[in-house]
């Protein structure tokens, strides 16, 4: 069965500082992996996802991630946070039966200290 | 905005109470899927429908149903409500593609509910 681990329920960074938060995953059929970020009250919003054409991927805000094979991680970045990146990090992998379900780890909130 | 909607934003009701929630999808997709997010137990999928019929189910209580009609709004009923069922429920939609898992899952804003 998929799964998918973030490792750090919380991670505070500085203004300007790199963000970094870990998404390994386990699936034995190549993966389709998700990033999506949940602001204060509101829903799911897609920051970026892998589908095998490109092992980094760009996405919206700044953000990017890298899949690696070796690692079976796709951990996510920023080169410089923003105080309005605070918000809750979900990585996801679809779980590749005829659902396509998101398996969802268990979050990463992220603070961004002025 | 997503272009999901989910209605009512909140909910407050009484432990063995019904209640049912409301999606509208995107318009154009054929699949709805149900999450719920708890404090313990984190965002689970619980249930997809696509054009009308159920595609598959994750952890969902019997006590739970939905259907998705022939307009793709989709309801979730909730019977019997515990104090343990309290949550955000969230509703996503998707359009097929292909045969790959790839497809976006747009999510709406949610409905949170509180069983007292």
């Amino acid at each position: 069965a998929q799964s998918v681990t973030q490792l750090g329920s919380h991670v505070s960074v500085s203004e300007g500082a790199l963000v970094l938060l870990r998404c390994n995953y386990s699936s034995s059929v190549p993966p389709y992996l998700f990033w999506y970020v949940q602001y204060p009250n509101k829903g799911l919003q897609l920051l970026l996802k892998y589908t095998s054409a490109a092992t980094l991927v760009k996405g919206i805000n700044g953000f990017e991630a890298e899949f690696k094979k070796s690692e079976t991680s796709f951990h996510l970045t920023k080169p410089s946070a923003h105080m309005s990146d605070a918000a809750e990090y979900f990585c996801a992998v679809s779980q590749g039966d005829s659902s396509y379900k998101l398996i969802f780890g268990s979050g990463t909130r992220l603070l961004v200290r002025p | 905005d997503s272009g999901v909607t989910q209605t009512p934003k909140h909910l407050i009701t009484a432990t063995g109470q019904r209640v049912t929630l409301r999606c509208s999808p995107r318009s154009g997709d054929l699949s709805v899927y149900w999450y719920q997010q708890s404090l313990d137990q984190g965002l689970q999928f619980l249930i997809q429908y696509y054009n009308g019929e159920e595609r598959a189910k994750g952890n969902i209580l019997e006590r739970f149903s939905a259907q998705q009609f022939p307009d793709l709004h989709s309801e979730l009923n909730l019977s019997s409500l515990e104090l343990g069922d309290s949550a955000l429920y969230f509703c996503a939609s998707s359009v097929p593609q292909g045969t790959s898992g790839q497809e976006t899952q747009y999510f709406g804003p949610g409905t949170r509910l509180l069983v007292l």
